[in-house]
């Protein structure tokens, strides 16, 4: 799976459209881009993932460069329960069983 | 809405002693999945579980670990001898299906702590 490079934190103000880069270079053409999140020692969550098409739903935008080389995750409206660690992860989802690869993420802390 | 539960939320054993962590899966997902995050540290993979079999393992999954599905509901982790090393947050995760676009579910977890 294609390594990704994220920064290692982040501030964003509560109301404020938060934007999350993701550099993913050596992303091959059947590897999807997906992103999670980690509310302190929770679960990770599920947010959002993409091919190559921009993706939105209920919790957050995914917009992914036409080479596909970099993402950002957009959390529109950044609430104080939108703090936690970002993680964004591509990986081949040609079957299931497929592991997912976690890097470090990013931490993203939302300020009233 | 559907979720991944487990049980317990923390457990304390001594070192040497076995452990089970309980997973119960979203009701019609079919692949299992466990990690597991040391304090600290990354979310790493364990192991995949696929019709009653390992599909994927990885390194830290040696033979002191196994995994089975006792029922059609449960999804468990046995640490059989447990070391100090293996305190840590351990997650459960399921997937619905073998489409190319899975999506894994993952669960609250079990904070274990080795003594």
């Amino acid at each position: 799976d294609a390594k990704t490079t994220q920064p290692p934190s982040m501030d964003c103000a509560e109301g404020r459209a938060a934007n999350l880069p993701c550099n993913h270079s050596t992303i091959s053409g059947n590897e999807y881009v997906y992103w999670y999140r980690q509310i302190h020692s929770q679960g990770p969550q599920y947010i959002i993932h993409g091919l190559k098409n921009n993706e939105t739903n209920e919790m957050a935008s995914l917009i992914i460069t036409e080479d596909r080389k970099s993402s950002t995750l957009i959390l529109p409206h950044a609430t104080l329960r939108d703090t936690a660690v970002y993680y964004c992860i591509v990986r081949v989802a040609k079957a299931a069983g497929n592991k997912l690869t976690f890097g470090g993420g990013t931490r993203v802390l939302v300020k009233p | 809405e559907p979720e991944v539960t487990q049980t317990p939320s923390h457990q304390v054993t001594q070192m040497g002693q076995e452990v089970i962590l309980r997973c119960v899966p979203i009701s019609n997902h079919l692949y299992f999945y466990w990690y597991r995050q040391i304090l600290g540290q990354k979310v790493e993979f364990l192991v995949s579980f696929y019709n009653n079999e390992i599909s994927e393992k990885s390194e830290i999954f040696d033979d002191q670990f196994s995994v089975e599905r006792p029922d059609g509901s449960n999804f468990t982790l046995k640490i059989r001898s447990t070391k100090l090393e293996d305190s840590a947050m351990y997650f459960c995760a399921s997937s619905d299906s073998g489409q190319p676009q899975e999506t894994q579910y993952f669960g609250p977890g079990t904070r274990l702590l080795v003594l």
